[in-house]
């Protein structure tokens, strides 16, 4: 079973920053949270992953609450590109490709 | 294009047929992985190989079989599949050891369709 809880759908409108939360209340402490993206038709996307500091790359910044229980991930000015389903995913074993992923959050924007 | 390619994109195969799919990537990396995604389920690791070496066999029925004769070419062979085998089949990589690697590169799948 996944370790992460994402609601289903969100939409979003186009410029604005898309924030898409995730609730991993079980997380322990040495577990990492990514985040990936699959845009229709295509495999997933690396966007960015984190441990407790928050984390901003060229894509997306990482809110990561400071009981770890719950992270956001900011997009900052949305595009009609960043249409996609946004996996929130914790690590659940010693090495990173021990991933379990769920549903994900399908985000539309909207123009 | 992430520089991981995968081949066919599409394959429809009868269940006693004997097909296999490759993977390539032309980004240098050690580690390279095989996943499932079904239909309204969640992404599924199937096998993981690293440095040429198979570290995960994810409980994956022995129809499915890899292989790994370099670092920059996977293979998934497959026969007498089910229907409930029809997915898309995932190839990635990621640069350091698959122990150690933060980020993967996805190819773009192969649609896998048995009758």
């Amino acid at each position: 079973d996944a370790k992460t809880t994402q609601p289903p759908s969100m939409d979003c409108a186009e410029g604005r920053a898309a924030n898409l939360p995730c609730n991993h209340s079980t997380i322990s402490g040495n577990e990492y949270v990514y985040w990936y993206r699959q845009i229709h038709s295509q495999g997933p996307q690396y966007i960015i992953h984190g441990l407790k500091n928050n984390e901003t790359n060229e894509m997306a910044s990482l809110i990561i609450t400071e009981d770890r229980k719950s992270s956001t991930l900011i997009l900052p000015h949305a595009t009609l590109r960043d249409t996609a389903v946004y996996y929130c995913i914790v690590r659940v074993g010693d090495s990173n490709y021990q991933l379990i992923w769920g549903a994900g959050t399908k985000l539309i924007i909207k123009p | 294009e992430t520089g991981v390619t995968q081949t066919p994109r599409h394959l429809v195969m009868g269940m006693t047929n004997k097909k296999s799919l490759k993977c390539e990537q032309h980004l240098g990396h050690n580690a390279m992985y095989w996943y499932k995604q079904s239909a309204k389920k969640p992404l599924e690791l199937m096998f993981v190989y690293s440095l040429e070496e198979r570290v995960e066999n994810n409980s994956v029925p022995s129809r499915f079989s890899p292989e790994c004769p370099n670092s920059s070419h996977l293979f998934l062979h497959l026969h007498t599949l089910q229907p409930e085998d029809s997915a898309l089949y995932l190839c990635a990589s990621s640069q350091g050891t698959a122990e150690t690697s933060y980020e993967q590169y996805f190819g773009p799948g192969t649609r896998l369709t048995v009758t």
